[in-house]
């Protein structure tokens, strides 16, 4: 079955400057890479997702890239603010088959003010 | 997206006891989840919930304990059975809706077994 690893496990960066979190998958089937942002005591939140015919995407502050042929991809946050503190899943799934997410095991960002 | 409610939100139990959690979604949904979240850790997937049939269990969950249903396109219910504090967890819905199917989570059940 698909397995994701995630670095790091913690990140601390000053606020204004760029975080980057790494993940790589092991199922050459994988097609979606999704990142969700998980607050303390609140559920997961989708904040930007990536299909395997696009090399990157980015949505204001927010981009991820992906390589497929190395099996890895990235979320880049650029002028971190305090707010931007959560912890942060990267996961992978299919868009056939079991279709379930596989999930990283998780970065905690801080930002700090 | 879709809107994922799910009840109870919280709660403490006994151990012993069993718990069952409820999924509701505003909109038919071809694909729903449970998932589970330990304390500090990462999100694992229970089973995928089939509409009108058994659900497909992970390795390492079982009907026994887990016992899901699904009787409809918008529903579904999570039993958490005979209970032990290791069950102690956020136990989470997620559904795949809209354009390419993304996946959504409900706001959680977060259970704690003494």
């Amino acid at each position: 079955g698909e397995n994701v690893e995630q670095h790091p496990s913690t990140l601390s960066v000053q606020e204004g400057d760029s975080a980057v979190i790494k993940c790589t998958y092991s199922d050459s089937a994988s097609n979606y890479f999704p990142w969700y942002k998980q607050e303390l005591g609140k559920r997961p939140q989708l904040i930007i997702d990536i299909r395997s015919n696009v090399g990157e995407k980015k949505d204001q502050r927010i981009a991820v890239t992906l390589n497929k042929t190395a099996k890895h991809f990235s979320l880049h946050i650029t002028e971190t603010q305090p707010e931007d503190s959560a912890v942060y899943f990267c996961a992978a799934s299919t868009d056939t088959g079991r279709r379930a997410l596989t999930f990283g095991s998780g970065t905690r960002l801080q930002v700090q003010p | 997206s879709a809107v994922i409610s799910q009840k109870p939100s919280r709660d403490i139990c006994q151990r012993g006891t069993s718990l069952t959690i409820q999924c509701q979604v505003d909109s038919q949904v071809t694909m729903m989840f449970w998932y589970r979240q330990q304390p500090g850790q990462s999100l694992t997937l229970i089973a995928t919930a089939n509409q009108g049939s058994e659900a497909t269990y992970e390795s390492g969950f079982v009907i026994d304990k887990f016992p899901i249903s699904r009787p409809n396109l918008t529903f579904s219910t999570l039993t958490v059975s005979n209970m032990s504090p290791e069950d102690s967890s956020i136990y989470l819905c997620s559904v795949g809706t809209g354009p390419g199917n993304t996946i959504y989570f409900g706001e959680g059940s977060w259970l704690t077994v003494v």
